[in-house]
């Protein structure tokens, strides 16, 4: 089946640094989903990309869809500790009888106050 | 709203014992699905249920069994519990299965089989 790799597994960040992860996948996707889990809850909607090349901003949260459709970037700038929590990439395809969402294995953030 | 609420939030079973979790939304949406979350592997879809009176299999179905009790509700049905099924439960809803669909998932149930 389909897998997403997701990179770094985990991070120890001081509080104000920038922090960048990814993930990749062997094959398209169309829709690519960032999630964020924080501790004892349920993952929360950070950034939807549904184009190649698109580039998308929310706060201080930027995330790119790659070109060739296989892979797609979060970045977090100046991070603060309520930053903390698991990063969830997930890639979706239009058609199937499901609609399936695969999930990356996450990225788990620390950060240093 | 209350968006999607799960029941219970803890639970503690023995191995061969029956529980049912609960899953309700208030969003009409059309599409409602059970992942469970184990540390390192990400969340791994187990049923899913397109529309009221439909349910299918995901990625790792044994050992448990679905209800779509009506658009609201869905449930998840351990008949008989093993310690590799404890683990974090989440049940999502999606207005439809368009790939625009992110999932709303509510805030989990943590089991542990005993």
């Amino acid at each position: 089946g389909q897998q997403l790799n997701q990179s770094p597994q985990s991070m120890f960040i001081q509080e104000g640094e920038d922090v960048s992860m990814n993930c990749t996948s062997s094959s398209i996707f169309n829709t690519w989903l960032w999630y964020k889990q924080d501790p004892g809850e349920g993952p929360v909607l950070l950034i939807a990309l549904y184009k190649a090349g698109e580039l998308t901003s929310n706060g201080r949260l930027t995330a790119q869809f790659g070109i060739t459709r296989k892979d797609s970037f979060l970045n977090i700038s100046a991070s603060i500790p309520s930053d903390v929590g698991i990063y969830f990439c997930a890639g979706q395809n239009y058609g199937g009888s499901q609609g399936n969402l695969i999930f990356g294995k996450g990225t788990k953030l620390s950060v240093k106050p | 709203n209350a968006g999607v609420t799960q029941t219970p939030k803890f639970q503690v079973l023995k191995t061969g014992q029956s529980m049912t979790l609960q899953c309700a939304q208030d969003m009409n949406h059309n599409s409602m699905y059970w992942y469970r979350q184990d540390p390192g592997m990400g969340l791994r879809l187990i049923y899913y249920s397109a529309s009221e009176g439909t349910t299918d299999k995901g990625e790792v179905p044994n050992g448990y069994n679905v209800s779509r009790l009506n658009k609201r509700e869905f449930s998840l049905r351990l008949e008989s519990a093993a310690p590799s099924q404890t683990s974090v439960y989440f049940c999502a809803s999606t207005p439809g299965l368009g790939s625009l669909d992110h999932r709303y998932f509510g805030p989990g149930t943590r089991l542990t089989v005993l």
